[in-house]
């Protein structure tokens, strides 16, 4: 498909772990990221891969890649309620100078 | 300090208007960067400038023209807008075009087309 999906809903308990999934269009994108987006806001970077890594770990989030699905992933250890919101996949095709964002993921984590 | 900042925050206007949103990075980057997310949190990028030159223009309708007045600015002038305009518009800079530099977003200005 032509768009970068992502499942649009999740929700957790407090202190459960959280994976948001993504499946990026491009096999060549030569990176990937996740952004966060909270209410009322813009995006902030949380993290990224390179493409010839298939694990980065950042204090409470992992990312895992699979280049050969075209599949990403973003685990968010011991969810907290300030974790709620919107996450972003995006990847940079190579030759391209923009980011291709996925349709968002809105996470609700309750008490 | 903020690093990308865009105004207005809310814009609400009648259509057929034409109207402006500015921004402006104070991060000394050289790529700045338009996108639009619609009411279902769809990002889509608009438009790429890098050092003053349009590098990306993603088949948006002429009534969209943005303006590099210089590598810190890059504003966004909408003419004639149309109900279908309404969404939030979204500044972005970054160093370099390419790479994993970080794309630092603006707040968001809301359009509401009425």
């Amino acid at each position: 498909g032509e768009d970068v999906e992502q499942s649009l809903f999740l929700s957790v308990r407090e202190g459960d772990s959280s994976v948001i999934n993504c499946t990026y269009t491009d096999s060549s994108s030569t990176y990937l990221y996740w952004y966060k987006q909270e209410p009322g806001a813009g995006l902030q970077l949380l993290t990224y891969i390179f493409s010839n890594m298939d694990m980065k770990q950042d204090q409470r989030l992992t990312v895992l890649l699979n280049k050969k699905d075209k599949h990403l992933s973003l685990r968010i250890a011991d969810t907290q309620t300030g974790d709620s919101a919107i996450y972003f996949c995006a990847e940079l095709p190579p030759g391209f100078q923009k980011l291709v964002f996925g349709t968002g993921t809105r996470l609700l984590v309750s008490p | 300090d903020t690093a990308v900042s865009q105004t207005p925050k809310y814009l609400v206007t009648q259509m057929g208007n034409d109207k402006s949103i500015k921004c402006e990075q104070n991060l000394g980057h050289d790529t700045m960067y338009w996108y639009k997310q619609d009411s279902k949190k769809f990002l889509k990028i608009m438009f790429s400038y890098n050092n003053k030159e349009l590098i990306i223009n993603e088949t948006v309708p002429n009534r969209f023209s943005p303006k590099s007045p210089d590598k810190a600015h890059l504003n966004l002038h909408i003419n004639s807008l149309e109900l279908g305009d309404s969404a939030v518009y979204f500044c972005a800079s970054s160093q370099g075009d390419r790479g994993n530099t970080e794309a630092f977003f603006g707040q968001g200005t809301r359009l509401t087309v009425v």
